[in-house]
């Protein structure tokens, strides 16, 4: 099992650019989730989609959107990328019983 | 106040030593808790999940959850370099339908030197 894939790995983007993180997971997961990491801020919720076709805001949904794809993929979309969303972004995948959020490996966008 | 709240660090211990990381919680409904390790560039690994009071241990960690004084902790004994990362304690808030849905600490730094 490949656990939580996450394409790109890294990113450039100008800003006003747009582009999409794409995120899968192989371990039949209902709920799935965003964050972005910043230094001294730690991991922030984004959005996150506790079941196929439900997704809700989490701490800091400004300018970005989602899609619950289906039950494996949750995408994550800038549609106009700002410096301020030059960050670290995670996706994780939990079963409901349990919590245990698992990772992906993560994608380093930068907007300049 | 942050809901979940690290010691701040960062922490150094010898090589062999004891490495004790604590958490703390604001919300007193708060079910469930879990200890991520991060090494520098990569993504939070789950090493821990602690449901109930009391102890729970795997191997050299241990996880300690006190809800009457709303404190989680990690115990890592005979502490190796290999465990040098930062420690992210996260926590189910209680309330609402959120699945899953988990509160995350600001992180702890471990370096364990030789």
């Amino acid at each position: 099992n490949a656990g939580v894939t996450q394409t790109p790995k890294f990113q450039v983007l100008k800003t006003g650019q747009s582009m999409t993180l794409q995120c899968a997971q192989d371990m039949n997961h209902n709920s799935m989730y965003w964050y972005r990491q910043d230094p001294g801020m730690g991991l922030r919720l984004i959005y996150y989609s506790a079941s196929e076709g439900t997704t809700d805001k989490g701490e800091v949904p400004n300018g970005y959107n989602v899609s619950r794809l289906n039950k494996r993929e949750f995408s994550l979309r800038l549609e106009s990328a700002a410096p301020s969303q030059t960050s670290v972004y995670f996706c994780a995948s939990s079963e409901r019983w349990t919590d245990e959020q698992y990772f992906g490996p993560g994608t380093r966008l930068t907007v300049t | 106040q942050k809901e979940v709240e690290q010691n701040s660090g960062p922490l150094s211990v010898p090589e062999g030593a004891i490495a004790s990381l604590n958490c703390t919680y604001s919300d007193r409904g708060s079910q469930s808790f879990f200890w991520y390790r991060q090494y520098s560039g990569k993504s939070p690994e789950l090493i821990m999940s602690i449901y109930s009071n009391g102890d729970k241990e795997d191997g050299r960690f241990t996880a300690q959850l006190n809800k009457a004084s709303q404190y989680v902790s990690l115990l890592i004994r005979d502490s190796q370099p290999s465990d040098s990362a930062t420690y992210l304690c996260a926590g189910k808030l209680s309330g609402g339908t959120s699945y899953g849905k988990l509160t995350f600490g600001q992180g702890t730094i471990l370096t364990v030197h030789p």
